[in-house]
């Protein structure tokens, strides 16, 4: 079945630090991947998307790749500020599933200036 | 700008209580879902609705039921409560999936101890 595994947190860095969270996947077709970012006391929140292989997903100087010959779609910002400390969840949905989302356990990330 | 609400951000109840975690949508979704999130397991779903009055079971239904009487609104209900449900309760909401890549909105969570 399908499934997602992400790194290990808890992951602190100083502010400016380069962040890396790695996250590979199992699926038995073409998932769509995604990263969401649960900031303290909310909800998830979509952060950024990738739908096909190669494609890149950015926003708020996030980025990651849909990389389909290592089967991951790692996280990467190149400078963290304090404001980023959040739980990031790596996810991806198949449309021959019915589009059920399968969720990473998350990292929580805490940046310290 | 879209939006997926829930009934109390924190709850306090009593072991044997029955309690109701409520969800509003107000994107006209079709589907809607309940997860429980814990520290080290991610986000593991309880029940989802495609449909009014329709329901199907997730990956750890035991413990709880759902009710989906209108289409914005989900109910997650914990018939007896016991103290491994102390958690936090996702609601989300989205369409069927007509697109890859279309996301599931999320509401703020409600904490639940149960004492």
């Amino acid at each position: 079945g399908d499934s997602v595994t992400q790194m290990e947190g808890p992951v602190t860095l100083s502010e400016e630090a380069f962040l890396t969270i790695n996250c590979t996947y199992t699926a038995t077709g073409y998932p769509s991947l995604f990263w969401y970012v649960q900031y303290p006391g909310e909800g998830l929140q979509l952060l950024l998307k990738a739908t096909k292989a190669d494609d890149k997903g950015s926003n708020k100087g996030f980025e990651a790749t849909y990389r389909k010959e290592t089967t991951s779609f790692h996280l990467e910002k190149g400078s963290v500020q304090v404001s980023d400390s959040a739980v990031y969840f790596c996810a991806l949905s198949e449309l021959n599933t019915g589009n059920q989302f399968y969720f990473g356990t998350g990292t929580s990330l805490t940046v310290i200036p | 700008d879209v939006k997926v609400t829930q009934s109390s951000r924190y709850l306090v109840k009593r072991t044997g209580e029955k309690v109701f975690l409520e969800c509003v949508q107000d994107m006209d979704h079709e589907n809607m879902f309940w997860y429980r999130q814990d520290p080290g397991l991610g986000l593991r779903l309880i029940y989802f609705s495609y449909d009014v009055k329709m329901k199907e079971k997730g990956d750890i239904p035991e413990g709880y039921s759902v009710s989906r009487e209108k289409k914005e609104r989900f109910s997650l209900i914990l018939e007896s409560a016991s103290t491994n449900q102390t958690s936090m309760y996702l609601c989300a909401s989205d369409s069927p999936g007509l697109a890859a890549g279309d996301t599931q909105y999320f509401g703020p969570g409600t904490r639940l101890t149960v004492l």
